[in-house]
């Protein structure tokens, strides 16, 4: 399988603990965007990067939150301290940036989404 | 006001019609433009681009109008399997990146 690969694609945790979800995109791609998505509303943005520099991250997101990406490759989206709000689809997406560095050539491609509830 | 808006719907049609959703957005220095297809349970993908010229994929047109800010999605001879959520994408700046924003989406039930 050569798509966008997300793990786990569910976990279920008690508030207060902390959890990390990985995301391996589709390797020629240099960008790297993760989502979070509730029922019955479209995907939110919460940061993105290209190769291993993290160029934008969403005011919306909390200090609790924080994304790597070493070396330019997989990524991962940490979330400490969970609170029952963070109960949510996390989406990765990756796309490939043209030449001239726009972002109409770089169709983004999802993967399945990692599902965590927070109790 | 939201950067990205859609009526979330649900448009109820029967099969063969013709359905037409709107989607507004809000920073007038977008510059690019998607409709996503999402089904229940599963991951957006792609539908089409939308350029300023409008642009036609079978039974799909896709309509930009810059001076008033929206881009259009028309479904002719509408299938079981167009029944999906839909969603507006527009593509704005942010201290020279692009960031691409996802409206709410847009429910379609297409009933035999």
């Amino acid at each position: 399988d050569t798509g966008v690969s997300q793990d786990p694609r569910h976990k279920i945790t008690k508030r207060g603990q902390n959890v990390t979800f990985r995301c391996d995109p589709i390797s020629e791609h240099n960008r790297l965007y993760w989502y979070r998505q509730t029922l019955g509303q479209g995907p939110e943005f919460l940061t993105y990067f290209q190769n291993e520099a993290q160029l934008e991250k969403s005011r919306l997101l909390s200090d609790r939150f924080s994304a790597e990406r070493p070396k330019g490759s997989f990524s991962t989206l940490e979330i400490q301290r969970t609170e029952q709000g963070d109960s949510a689809m996390y989406l990765c997406a990756s796309s490939l940036a043209g030449t001239a560095g726009g972002f109409r050539t770089g169709e983004l491609f999802f993967g399945e989404g990692s599902r965590l509830t927070v109790l | 006001r939201k950067e990205v808006e859609q009526d979330p719907g649900p448009f109820n049609v029967p099969e063969g019609a013709t359905v037409a959703f709107n989607c507004t957005y809000s920073n007038s220095a977008s510059q690019s433009f998607f409709w996503y297809r999402q089904d229940c349970r599963k991951e957006p993908k792609l539908l089409m681009s939308v350029y300023s010229s409008g642009n036609e994929d079978g039974r799909f047109t896709a309509q930009l109008n810059r001076a008033s800010q929206y881009i259009s999605l028309l479904i002719r001879d509408s299938k079981l399997s167009d029944s999906a959520t839909y969603l507006c994408v527009v593509s704005l700046a942010s201290g020279g990146s692009y960031i691409p924003t996802f409206g709410r989406g847009t429910s379609l039930i297409v009933h035999p």
